[in-house]
Formats: structure tokens, sequence, C-alpha cells
């Protein structure tokens, strides 16, 4: 019983590189979605997808993108990382039922120097 | 999109219930009220959530106002565990406002032994 798998659970990045955050899950959801969160606040929402070939942003895309191939996994790339992308990121997935339940993944740690 | 209000902090005493209050005055009709937590270093998990009436299940009690303007998250017997931010979410029934959602700063709840 995985629910939502995000990899990795910390990294380090130096200005400019790029990665790819890796979620899935198996919980067969059409909706997913990817938060930051900076300390001592709540989530924001940076891109979300309703079902395989669809996304669209959030509250903070920029930096980021995002592609949705299958159902199961929507990986969060950081083009060319910044220090202001240093925070913690969680994938979250749900299904379409009305009020649903949205499961998140623990976490990825990313610290950009 | 409809936001919700919670006090930053409240502390409990072990064993004894827990009221954690969210105003939500610009709730729409189909809104859901979902509440979760976060403890430290993980990502929020699911504690309830409800439409019109109230909701118990084995983690905690909903309780909502007629007028669905506020609802009050409790805890029947508070314990260590329990030490986490408490977050009021509304989720849309459908639409992009379903995934779309805001996450404020929560209530940090503390318990004292």
């Amino acid at each position: 019983n995985a629910g939502v798998t995000q990899t990795p659970k910390f990294q380090v990045l130096k200005t400019g590189q790029s990665m790819t955050l890796q979620c899935a899950q198996d919980m067969n959801h059409e909706y997913m979605s990817w938060y930051r969160q900076d300390p001592g606040m709540g989530l924001r929402l940076i891109h979300y997808s309703v079902g395989a070939g669809i996304t669209d942003q959030g509250e903070v895309p920029n930096g980021y993108n995002v592609s949705r191939s299958t159902t199961e996994d929507f990986p969060l790339r950081l083009l060319s990382a910044a220090p202001s992308q240093t925070s913690v990121y969680f994938c979250a997935s749900s299904n379409s039922v009305p009020g649903g339940t949205i499961y998140f993944g623990e976490g990825s740690w990313l610290t950009v120097v | 999109d409809a936001k919700t209000t919670q006090p930053n902090s409240m502390e409990s005493n072990e064993e004894e219930p827990v009221h954690l209050p969210c105003n939500h005055s610009t709730i729409s009709g189909t809104d859901y009220i979902h509440w979760y937590r976060q403890l430290p270093s993980q990502g929020p998990e699911y504690v309830i959530h409800g439409l019109t009436s109230n909701v118990n299940n084995r983690m905690a009690s909903l309780a909502i106002a007629e007028d669905r303007k506020s609802s009050t998250l409790i805890l029947h017997r508070a314990t260590l565990r329990d030490a986490a931010v408490y977050y009021c979410i509304l989720r849309a029934y459908s639409g992009a406002g379903s995934y779309q959602l805001t996450f404020g700063k929560g209530t940090k709840l503390s318990v004292i032994p």
C-alpha cells in the first residue's frame, strides 16, 4: 500500500543546475499536484494535472515544468535552480469524487546553494 | 478563492478535548470543508471532511455551523501524537477549484503532558 511516493527525499543543488523530482501514485487517481512549503508557511500550489496529458499552472509556477504522460507519474522539473527554490516539495493525488480525500507524499527537501 | 481563518496556535493538556475553530464566511454552497494535519517533517495527512452535517471518524469529529460559515475540529482526547499544524481547507465540488486548494498557515497545536 504505497500511496504517493516521492523521490529523492533530500537533494542539494548548485545554482543553475536542473533536476527532476519524481512522484508516483498507485491509487489510479486522476488528480495530481505539486506544492512547495517554505518555513513557517502553508503549502502553495505549483502545478496540477487532472489526468494524463493535461497539466495547468498553480499559484507559483515560475521556474518549474511538469508533464503527465501516465496516470501514475507526475514529475516536477526545475529548469535552472535558484536559491529561492530552496523549499520542501510535496506531491499530492486525489480522485474526482466530490470532496474526495487528498493524499500527500512525504516530501522532498531541496536546498539550492 | 474561498479562504479560511484559523488561530495561529493553541495549547491543550494531554487527555483533554481540543476544539480547533475555523471561519470560512465566503464558503459556497458546494464547497467541502476538509481538515488536514501536518506533523513535523511529514506531509499533510487527512483528518476529516464534511459538507453540511456533523461528521465523526476514528480520529476526530467535525462540527459545522448551520450557516456553514464556520466549523470546529474536535479531538476528543488530545495525545502527544496530536501535536501538529492543523489546516482547515475548502475544496470545491468540481472544476479547477476542486484541486486548487488554498492552504493558510494553519493552527499549531501544542499538547502539554
